[in-house]
Parts: structure tokens; sequence; C-alpha cells
């Protein structure tokens, strides 16, 4: 029982390239939720999904999601820029609190 | 305006010695939950402790303790008997809406970093 899983933990991407950031929970949970972390910023929401086949309406610009599973949230930045190089967390709440249920992060740097 | 405000960007603090970190919060929401969470350099997110809006007694856990005062919208956490393992960054953090409810997403602060000297 991982838990929630993320990989990779460090990539560095150029700007304009593409890449998925992968999130993979084993709890069963239906919301799942994508964090960015930046210094001297905390934790900010970037997104969640609901459940299998759900995500909220609005998707931030520059990034894509999909939720075909209940287990797999992938983060995909279309078109990468030195904006989004930040730590980037996965998290899903746990009852009964809905404290988020953190996975390690993805250190991404965008050149 | 800031839902989670952290004000104190570092702490210094002697070990053994007891410490308060800030957190105040703005939120019009009759239920809620606020919590503290810890992240070492190794930059893992470690849930610390939580306090729901409707708990009349302040929550413990350990050597931590949340000073939970309503009134004035403050969830202080306070470390007693501070270990040079609790060197990190602390994050406050709200929940709006009532527990149980099957969702959420936190608002958190800034964080605030303290340091733990032998």
């Amino acid at each position: 029982n991982a838990g929630v899983t993320q990989t990779p933990k460090f990539h560095i991407l150029k700007t304009g390239q593409s890449m998925t950031l992968q999130c993979a929970q084993d709890m069963n949970h239906g919301y799942m939720s994508w964090y960015r972390q930046d210094p001297g910023m905390g934790l900010r929401l970037i997104y969640y999904s609901a459940a299998a086949g759900t995500t909220d309406k609005e998707v931030p610009n520059g990034y894509n999601v999909s939720r075909l599973n209940t287990e797999d949230f992938p983060l995909r930045l279309v078109s990468a820029a030195p904006s989004q190089t930040s730590v980037y967390l996965c998290a899903n709440p746990t009852n009964p609190y809905n404290e988020q249920f953190f996975g390690p992060g993805t250190r991404l740097t965008v050149l | 305006a800031q839902k989670i405000t952290q004000t104190q960007p570092g702490m210094f603090v002697q070990e053994k010695e007891a410490v308060t970190l800030d957190c105040t919060y703005d939120t019009s929401d009759q239920s809620y939950g606020l919590f503290w969470y810890k992240q070492p350099s190794s930059g893992e997110m470690i849930f610390l402790i939580y306090q729901g809006s409707y708990d009349e007694q302040n929550a413990t856990e350990g050597r931590y303790s949340l000073n939970f005062q309503k009134a004035r919208k403050s969830a202080n956490l306070v470390i007693s008997a501070s270990q040079l393992g609790d060197s990190a960054m602390y994050f406050c953090a709200m929940r709006e809406g009532p527990e149980n409810s099957g969702y959420s997403t936190l608002t958190f602060g800034k964080g605030t970093m303290l340091l733990v000297s032998p």
C-alpha cells in the first residue's frame, strides 16, 4: 500500500517542450489534487478531480489534466515555460478530516 | 485578502524550549478545519495536527498542540520541548466546509521555517 506515488522525482525541460507528470494512488479515493510549491509562496492548488471521468471546469493556462480512472491523475505541461519551474505535489483527501495525503513530489525545472 | 496568514518567515529556538508558530485565517464558513504540516528538507509533507471549527478543546498530538482562538481566527501551533529534528518548514492550512464531505482541497499559508539549535 504505497499511498500516493509520483514520477519522476526530478526533471529538467527546455522552454516549449511538453511533459507529463505522473500521479497514482492506491487508496481508491475519488478526489485527487495537484498543488505547486514555490519558495515563499506556500502551496497553491492547480487543479483537482472529483472522480474518474471528471475534472474541474477551468484548467489553468499551460496545463492539461485527465482522469481516465480512479488511480491515475496525470498533469501535462503542454508547452513548458520557465514560470512553471516548481515542485509539483499530488494529493488526495483522507476521511474524516479531509486532510491531504501528499505524494513525494516532482521537482521540475524549465530552462 | 489572504485566507491563511503566517507572519513569521523564520523562527529560531533552542533545543528543549517551546516555540509558537503563528497562523491566522479568514473564512465566512461556519464549518471548517485547520491543519498544520511539517516539511523537512527531504520535501515530504507530514501531517501534524488538526482542529475542527466545532471542536471545543484545543487539539494535541504528542509534543504538538494547536492553540485555537476562534473569535480571533487564529490557530497557532505550539511545539513543546523542541528537538533538532523539528527543524523544518511548517505550513498552516484550512479546509472550508464540513468534515467527511468526501472532497476537499486546502488553502495553505506561505510557511514558517523553524530552526532548532543545540
